[in-house]
């Protein structure tokens, strides 16, 4: 069984420009989790869905990020514009089911760097 | 709101020692707790979780967790510990009735010869 599959593994940019991440989660997992995972820290939720619906979406910061899950399915974070403090690992996870009980499967990872 | 403190930023121990990283949450509801491994340039890999039931958890590469609910403790351990232990190491927790998993800042564990 394939994993939670994250593009691209490692992106750098100049400030003030967009950049999007990608997310294909494991196949029949509804919920999906974006999270933020500065240096030295753990992971912080961006944003989660259920199917399509974005249920959790209270820590994204909604002046420059984005997200969709347009079919339930895969799912993109879009960053515009990007500033430095955004350097940083983004990662994706899924889980099947509902309620609390269910393991979050996480992917590698996008390493973003602003310079 | 939930949260999880992990006291110990980094262990370092010697290889075939035992170890103990301790972790502590914050929640007013009961909660499932999780133990997470991550490798450099790696995502999060599960080590072991907590539902229900026993309060000892046995998880992957020999480590455990025991669930102590008076102390809102769950502490990983393991008896000996080898070089490709060395990883970084979060606690989670998630109430029984949300989705939302919060993890402490982690615990970097040095293995030396």
């Amino acid at each position: 069984e394939a994993g939670v599959v994250q593009s691209p593994r490692y992106k750098i940019i100049e400030k003030k420009q967009p950049v999007a991440f990608w997310c294909n989660p494991i196949s029949g997992h509804n919920t999906l989790y974006w999270y933020l995972q500065n240096l030295g820290q753990g992971p912080e939720l961006l944003i989660r869905y259920e199917n399509e619906e974005a249920v959790d979406d209270s820590q994204l910061p909604k002046d420059r990020f984005s997200a969709e899950r347009l079919k339930g399915v895969d799912s993109t974070l879009k960053i515009q514009p990007a500033e430095l403090g955004d350097s940083a690992v983004y990662l994706c996870a899924s889980s099947s089911g509902t309620g609390g009980r269910t393991e979050a499967f996480f992917g590698q990872g996008t390493r973003l760097t602003v310079v | 709101a939930q949260s999880v403190t992990q006291l110990d930023s980094q262990v370092p121990v010697f290889e075939e020692a035992p170890v103990e990283l301790r972790c502590n949450y914050s929640s007013s509801v009961s909660v499932y707790l999780f133990w997470y491994v991550q490798y450099p340039n790696q995502g999060l890999q599960l080590l072991l979780k907590y539902l229900s039931g026993s309060t000892l958890v046995k998880g992957i590469n020999g480590f455990e967790a025991e669930f102590n609910k008076s102390q809102t403790s769950f502490h990983l351990r393991k008896p000996s510990v080898h070089i490709s232990d060395t990883a970084e190491y979060f606690c989670a927790v998630r109430d029984t009735g949300f989705q939302k998993l919060v993890f402490g800042t982690g615990t970097r564990l040095l293995v030396s010869p």
